[in-house]
Protein backbone atom coordinates (compact mmCIF):
# COMPACT_ATOMS: atom_id res chain seq x y z
CA UNK A 1 0.00 0.00 0.00
CA UNK A 2 1.14 3.04 -1.03
CA UNK A 3 1.89 5.62 1.67
CA UNK A 4 0.73 9.38 1.91
CA UNK A 5 2.75 11.60 -0.82
CA UNK A 6 3.61 15.21 -0.80
CA UNK A 7 4.58 17.08 -2.90
CA UNK A 8 7.46 19.35 -2.99
CA UNK A 9 9.46 18.01 -0.68
CA UNK A 10 10.91 21.44 -0.46
CA UNK A 11 10.04 24.80 -1.75
CA UNK A 12 11.98 28.13 -0.97
CA UNK A 13 10.30 31.21 -2.45
CA UNK A 14 10.26 34.68 -2.11
CA UNK A 15 8.14 36.73 0.56
CA UNK A 16 4.86 37.82 -1.48
CA UNK A 17 5.12 34.82 -4.27
CA UNK A 18 2.58 32.08 -4.51
CA UNK A 19 3.39 28.76 -3.72
CA UNK A 20 0.77 25.40 -3.68
CA UNK A 21 1.43 22.23 -1.90
CA UNK A 22 -0.05 18.96 -2.65
CA UNK A 23 -1.02 15.27 -1.09
CA UNK A 24 -1.60 12.17 -2.22
CA UNK A 25 -3.81 10.68 0.74
CA UNK A 26 -3.78 6.54 0.95
CA UNK A 27 -6.25 5.48 -1.68
CA UNK A 28 -9.42 5.07 -0.13
CA UNK A 29 -9.01 7.35 3.08
CA UNK A 30 -11.36 9.60 3.08
CA UNK A 31 -10.16 11.92 5.78
CA UNK A 32 -7.35 14.18 5.08
CA UNK A 33 -5.71 16.77 7.16
CA UNK A 34 -2.77 19.40 7.00
CA UNK A 35 -0.74 20.73 9.96
CA UNK A 36 2.17 22.58 9.72
CA UNK A 37 5.78 22.86 12.46
CA UNK A 38 6.80 26.37 12.51
CA UNK A 39 10.94 26.11 14.31
CA UNK A 40 10.88 25.67 17.79
CA UNK A 41 6.83 25.11 17.99
CA UNK A 42 4.74 21.82 18.13
CA UNK A 43 2.88 20.17 15.21
CA UNK A 44 -0.45 22.67 14.54
CA UNK A 45 -3.76 21.16 13.09
CA UNK A 46 -4.72 23.58 10.21
CA UNK A 47 -7.61 21.66 8.66
CA UNK A 48 -9.53 18.25 8.27
CA UNK A 49 -11.27 17.23 4.88
CA UNK A 50 -13.66 14.56 4.68
CA UNK A 51 -14.07 13.50 0.89
CA UNK A 52 -13.94 16.55 -0.71
CA UNK A 53 -16.21 18.53 2.02
CA UNK A 54 -14.06 20.74 4.72
CA UNK A 55 -15.02 19.27 8.01
CA UNK A 56 -12.71 21.50 10.28
CA UNK A 57 -10.88 24.83 9.04
CA UNK A 58 -9.90 26.61 12.52
CA UNK A 59 -6.61 26.27 12.41
CA UNK A 60 -5.74 27.74 9.40
CA UNK A 61 -3.87 30.97 10.24
CA UNK A 62 -5.05 33.80 8.07
CA UNK A 63 -7.61 34.38 4.52
CA UNK A 64 -3.93 33.70 2.26
CA UNK A 65 -4.62 30.07 2.67
CA UNK A 66 -6.43 28.09 0.98
CA UNK A 67 -7.17 24.46 0.57
CA UNK A 68 -8.95 22.39 -1.23
CA UNK A 69 -9.61 18.68 -2.29
CA UNK A 70 -11.68 18.31 -5.62
CA UNK A 71 -13.14 15.27 -6.05
CA UNK A 72 -12.12 13.95 -2.84
CA UNK A 73 -8.55 12.64 -3.96
CA UNK A 74 -5.69 14.70 -3.48
CA UNK A 75 -5.47 18.06 -1.53
CA UNK A 76 -3.81 21.30 -2.47
CA UNK A 77 -2.84 23.89 -0.27
CA UNK A 78 -1.75 27.27 -1.81
CA UNK A 79 -0.57 30.14 0.34
CA UNK A 80 -0.82 33.72 -1.59
CA UNK A 81 1.01 35.60 -1.03
CA UNK A 82 3.55 33.86 1.10
CA UNK A 83 4.64 35.96 4.13
CA UNK A 84 7.87 35.12 6.07
CA UNK A 85 6.27 33.51 9.33
CA UNK A 86 4.55 30.81 6.72
CA UNK A 87 8.32 29.36 6.92
CA UNK A 88 8.41 25.50 8.09
CA UNK A 89 7.07 21.70 7.44
CA UNK A 90 3.82 21.22 6.25
CA UNK A 91 2.66 18.06 6.93
CA UNK A 92 -0.55 16.04 5.27
CA UNK A 93 -2.12 13.14 7.09
CA UNK A 94 -5.11 10.59 6.29
CA UNK A 95 -6.92 8.16 7.95
CA UNK A 96 -9.61 5.78 6.69
CA UNK A 97 -12.13 6.57 9.56
CA UNK A 98 -12.48 7.85 13.20
CA UNK A 99 -11.01 6.34 15.28
CA UNK A 100 -8.40 5.01 13.30
CA UNK A 101 -4.17 5.69 12.91
CA UNK A 102 -3.11 8.66 11.18
CA UNK A 103 -0.80 8.63 8.47
CA UNK A 104 1.50 11.26 7.72
CA UNK A 105 3.51 11.97 4.92
CA UNK A 106 7.12 13.10 5.02
CA UNK A 107 5.71 16.70 4.52
CA UNK A 108 6.89 19.85 2.47
CA UNK A 109 9.80 21.91 3.88
CA UNK A 110 8.65 25.46 3.36
CA UNK A 111 11.09 28.33 3.18
CA UNK A 112 10.07 32.03 2.64
CA UNK A 113 12.71 34.46 2.11
CA UNK B 1 -5.84 26.86 24.23
CA UNK B 2 -5.37 23.33 24.91
CA UNK B 3 -1.28 21.98 25.54
CA UNK B 4 0.20 19.54 25.63
CA UNK B 5 2.99 19.02 27.85
CA UNK B 6 5.65 17.00 26.94
CA UNK B 7 9.10 16.23 29.23
CA UNK B 8 12.38 16.30 29.41
CA UNK B 9 12.78 18.06 25.87
CA UNK B 10 15.93 16.27 25.30
CA UNK B 11 17.98 13.24 26.71
CA UNK B 12 20.98 11.51 26.24
CA UNK B 13 21.46 8.14 28.02
CA UNK B 14 24.25 5.52 27.77
CA UNK B 15 22.30 1.87 25.72
CA UNK B 16 21.38 -0.23 28.36
CA UNK B 17 19.71 2.48 30.52
CA UNK B 18 15.55 2.81 31.29
CA UNK B 19 14.12 6.27 30.68
CA UNK B 20 10.74 7.21 30.83
CA UNK B 21 8.71 10.25 28.98
CA UNK B 22 5.60 12.50 30.12
CA UNK B 23 3.22 13.94 28.74
CA UNK B 24 0.89 16.02 30.46
CA UNK B 25 -2.30 18.14 30.18
CA UNK B 26 -4.97 19.47 31.81
CA UNK B 27 -7.67 18.44 29.12
CA UNK B 28 -9.03 15.66 29.08
CA UNK B 29 -8.93 13.86 26.03
CA UNK B 30 -10.43 10.65 23.80
CA UNK B 31 -7.31 8.92 23.55
CA UNK B 32 -3.35 9.26 23.09
CA UNK B 33 -1.36 8.61 20.44
CA UNK B 34 2.46 8.27 20.14
CA UNK B 35 4.85 8.92 17.51
CA UNK B 36 8.24 8.83 16.68
CA UNK B 37 10.02 11.06 14.02
CA UNK B 38 12.97 10.40 11.74
CA UNK B 39 14.80 13.26 9.93
CA UNK B 40 13.28 14.45 6.55
CA UNK B 41 10.23 11.99 7.58
CA UNK B 42 6.94 12.53 9.11
CA UNK B 43 5.59 10.99 12.34
CA UNK B 44 4.94 7.31 12.27
CA UNK B 45 2.79 5.86 15.02
CA UNK B 46 3.47 3.90 17.23
CA UNK B 47 0.90 3.43 19.62
CA UNK B 48 -2.81 4.48 20.40
CA UNK B 49 -4.50 4.53 23.82
CA UNK B 50 -8.31 5.13 24.56
CA UNK B 51 -9.19 3.77 27.95
CA UNK B 52 -8.20 5.70 31.35
CA UNK B 53 -5.29 3.20 32.96
CA UNK B 54 -4.17 1.35 29.51
CA UNK B 55 -0.87 0.15 29.40
CA UNK B 56 0.39 -0.74 25.90
CA UNK B 57 3.61 -2.68 25.20
CA UNK B 58 5.56 -2.67 22.02
CA UNK B 59 9.12 -4.97 22.50
CA UNK B 60 10.85 -2.85 24.82
CA UNK B 61 8.27 0.26 25.41
CA UNK B 62 5.33 0.47 27.35
CA UNK B 63 2.53 3.54 27.11
CA UNK B 64 0.67 4.13 30.13
CA UNK B 65 -2.40 6.41 29.99
CA UNK B 66 -3.44 8.46 33.02
CA UNK B 67 -6.70 6.96 35.22
CA UNK B 68 -8.16 10.57 34.14
CA UNK B 69 -6.85 10.41 30.42
CA UNK B 70 -4.70 13.52 30.68
CA UNK B 71 -1.22 12.39 30.94
CA UNK B 72 0.48 9.34 29.43
CA UNK B 73 4.10 8.29 29.78
CA UNK B 74 5.97 6.11 27.69
CA UNK B 75 8.87 4.18 28.76
CA UNK B 76 12.02 2.05 27.08
CA UNK B 77 13.59 -0.71 29.04
CA UNK B 78 17.13 -1.39 27.81
CA UNK B 79 17.89 1.89 25.69
CA UNK B 80 19.34 0.80 22.50
CA UNK B 81 21.12 3.26 19.84
CA UNK B 82 18.01 2.17 17.20
CA UNK B 83 15.97 4.16 19.52
CA UNK B 84 17.24 7.68 18.84
CA UNK B 85 14.97 9.89 17.21
CA UNK B 86 12.04 12.12 18.26
CA UNK B 87 9.11 10.29 20.18
CA UNK B 88 5.58 13.19 20.05
CA UNK B 89 2.67 12.74 22.35
CA UNK B 90 -0.85 13.91 20.34
CA UNK B 91 -3.80 13.73 22.55
CA UNK B 92 -7.25 13.64 20.36
CA UNK B 93 -9.69 16.52 21.67
CA UNK B 94 -12.58 14.81 19.72
CA UNK B 95 -12.22 12.07 17.08
CA UNK B 96 -11.24 14.38 14.00
CA UNK B 97 -8.32 16.77 15.59
CA UNK B 98 -4.78 16.05 17.60
CA UNK B 99 -2.86 18.27 19.53
CA UNK B 100 0.96 17.51 19.57
CA UNK B 101 3.43 17.84 22.15
CA UNK B 102 6.45 19.90 20.93
CA UNK B 103 8.39 16.46 21.54
CA UNK B 104 11.46 14.53 23.00
CA UNK B 105 14.77 14.43 21.51
CA UNK B 106 16.11 11.17 22.28
CA UNK B 107 19.76 10.18 21.52
CA UNK B 108 21.35 6.61 22.80
CA UNK B 109 24.96 6.79 23.20
CA UNK B 110 26.67 3.78 22.49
Amino acid sequence: EAGVTQFPSHSVIEKGQTVTLRCDPISGHDNLYWYRRVMGKEIKFLLHFVKESKQDESGMPNNRFLAERTGGTYSTLKVQPAELEDSGVYFCASRLGTGRGYTFGSGTRLTVV
Amino acid sequence: TQLLEQSPQFLSIQEGENLTVYCNSSSVFSSLQWYRQEPGEGPVLLVTVVTGGEVKKLKRLTFQFGDARKDSSLHITAAQTGDTGLYLCAGAIRDDKIIFGKGTRLHILP
